[in-house]
C-alpha cells in the first residue's frame, strides 16, 4: 500500500498568514493527489483534485502543487473559517489512503 | 443538488453485525461509484471500499475484506455498508462518498454526514 505522510500534524497560527501543508506519498503517484477540510464535527470537504485543480466553489487563497511523491497545499491570508483539519489523498491504486491529517488552529 | 444521506448512529453489541445505509440524491446514480470511510475519534480517515452501480463491482481495502460487505438497491439509490462480528476497534464514524474519477485521477467531490457506530455491551 502507498503511505501517505503528512507534516506537519498541527500548526497553531494566526489569521492573515500564509501556511504550507505538505504530504509526501511513499512512491511516485502521478499527480493523483486530492485534498480535503474537515470542520470539527463535519464530514470532509474537497479542497484540490489532481494536486493543483480546484473544486468547485473553493475560494483561490488556496493552491495546490507538486509532483512525483511531494506535494503541498498552500493557504494565503488565513481566515477564520479555514480553521479544522486537512486531509491528503492519493488515487494511484487501491487502497486509497489518506495522510494522517494536518489540524490547523488559531493562534 | 447532489446529497448522500446517510442512516442515523448505531449502538451495537459486540459480536452482533450492523448495516448503514447511503441514498444519493441529485444525480444519476449509476454514473457513480459510492465509497466508504471509517473514521476513528480525533483520527485520520481510512477508506474501506467502493461499489459502482453501473456494473455492480466492488472493491475492498484487504484490511477490511471479511469485516465489509457493500451491497445495492438500485430502486432506491441506497449503498449499504454490512460489519459483521463487531468489536470496540469498529466503534468510529463511517462516511460515504460520491467518487469521481472523471476528474484527472479522481476525488470524493459529495460526502455523507457521516454514521456513528458505538460497539458495547
Amino acid at each position: 500500500d502507498i503511505q501517505m505522510t503528512q507534516s506537519p500534524a498541527s500548526l497553531s497560527v494566526s489569521v492573515g498568514e500564509t501556511v504550507t501543508i505538505t504530504c509526501r506519498a511513499s512512491e511516485n503517484i502521478y499527480s493523483n493527489l486530492a485534498w480535503y477540510q474537515q470542520k470539527q464535527g463535519k464530514s470532509p470537504q474537497l479542497l484540490v483534485y489532481a494536486a493543483t485543480n480546484l473544486a468547485d466553489g473553493v475560494p483561490s487563497r488556496f493552491s495546490g502543487s507538486g509532483s512525483g511523491t511531494q506535494y503541498s497545499l498552500k493557504i494565503n491570508s488565513l481566515q477564520s473559517e479555514d480553521f479544522g483539519s486537512y486531509y491528503c489523498q492519493h488515487f494511484w491504486g487501491t487502497p486509497y489512503t489518506f495522510g494522517g491529517g494536518t489540524k490547523l488552529e488559531i493562534k | 443538488q447532489v446529497q448522500l444521506q446517510q442512516s442515523g448512529a448505531e449502538l451495537v453489541k459486540p459480536g452482533a453485525s450492523v448495516k448503514m445505509s447511503c441514498k444519493a440524491f441529485g444525480y444519476t446514480f449509476t454514473t457513480y461509484p459510492i465509497e466508504w470511510m471509517k473514521q476513528n475519534h480525533g483520527k485520520s480517515l481510512e477508506w474501506i471500499g467502493n461499489f459502482h452501480p453501473y456494473n455492480d463491482d466492488t472493491k475492498y481495502n484487504e484490511k477490511f475484506k471479511g469485516k465489509a460487505k457493500l451491497t445495492v438497491e438500485k430502486s432506491s439509490s441506497t449503498v449499504y455498508l454490512e460489519l459483521s462480528r463487531l468489536t470496540s476497534d469498529d466503534s468510529a464514524v463511517y462516511y460515504c462518498a460520491r467518487g469521481n474519477y472523471r476528474y484527472d485521477g479522481g476525488a470524493f467531490d459529495y460526502w455523507g454526514q457521516g454514521t456513528t457506530l458505538t460497539v458495547s455491551s
